[in-house]
């Protein structure tokens, strides 16, 4: 059974930093691209950055361009966000989710991980 | 970046009533077209992607079809559990884009 799981999340003050992570399990890691997308509270989905299969490739959306980094650790099976310089409009529920780069749709997803970014 | 206009933005119906949702892209994405269903609290659910083509252990009467840059999510007999928000997703080109939801309540 494919089994994504987000930790890392909390409070954090404008400004600061949070890495998030995304454990997998139930199927083979490497070969499958990764995501990241956020629901801010009570509005909708929005894609945040995704990579491939071998992390060579990384591709952002342009409202965390140059303040988030994503990664991944294939011997670990576990997906990484890094994410700096927090503003208020970060808040949200973060999901991992695979696919997202050839094949850019999500098939399984984690349960998501609360950042709340707040003074 | 690709637009993804859903409509109705809110829909209410009955068990058993047939539901359609419209979502049109910007521009062309081909089949490039995912459907999502998300329930309150939980994560979203990939039900059809391709346009057309229904994720494995969905139900038969959850459908979808295009024409153009109009996409179709068509359910053909609400049942007590569809009731939730659905979501289009463009597959075509970066950044991904999602529709802003429809949200399916019980009338």
């Amino acid at each position: 059974e494919v089994q994504l799981w987000e930790s890392g999340g909390g409070l954090i003050q404008p400004g600061g930093s949070l890495r998030l992570s995304c454990a997998a399990s139930g199927f083979t890691f490497s070969p499958y691209a990764m995501s990241w997308v956020r629901q801010a509270p009570g509005k909708g989905l929005e894609w945040v950055s995704s990579i491939s299969g071998t992390g060579g490739s990384t591709y952002y959306a342009d409202s965390v361009k140059g303040r988030f980094t994503i990664s991944r650790d294939n011997s670990q099976n576990t997906l990484y966000l890094q994410v700096n310089s927090l503003r208020a409009d970060d808040t949200a529920v973060y999901y991992c989710a695979r696919g997202g780069v050839v094949v850019r749709r999500f098939d399984y997803w984690g349960q998501g991980t609360l950042v709340t970014v707040s003074s | 970046d690709i637009q993804m206009t859903q409509s109705p933005s809110s829909v209410s119906a009955s068990v058993g009533d047939r539901v359609t949702i419209t979502c049109r892209a910007s521009q062309g994405i081909s089949s490039w077209l995912a459907w999502y269903q998300q329930k309150p609290g939980k994560a979203p659910k990939l039900l059809i992607y391709g346009a057309s083509t229904l994720q494995s252990g969905v139900p038969s009467r959850f459908s979808g079809s295009e024409s153009g840059t109009d996409f179709t999510l068509t359910i053909s007999s609400l049942q007590p559990e569809d009731f939730a928000t659905y979501y289009c997703q463009q597959a075509n080109s970066f950044p991904i884009t999602f529709g802003q939801g429809t949200r399916l309540e019980i009338k």
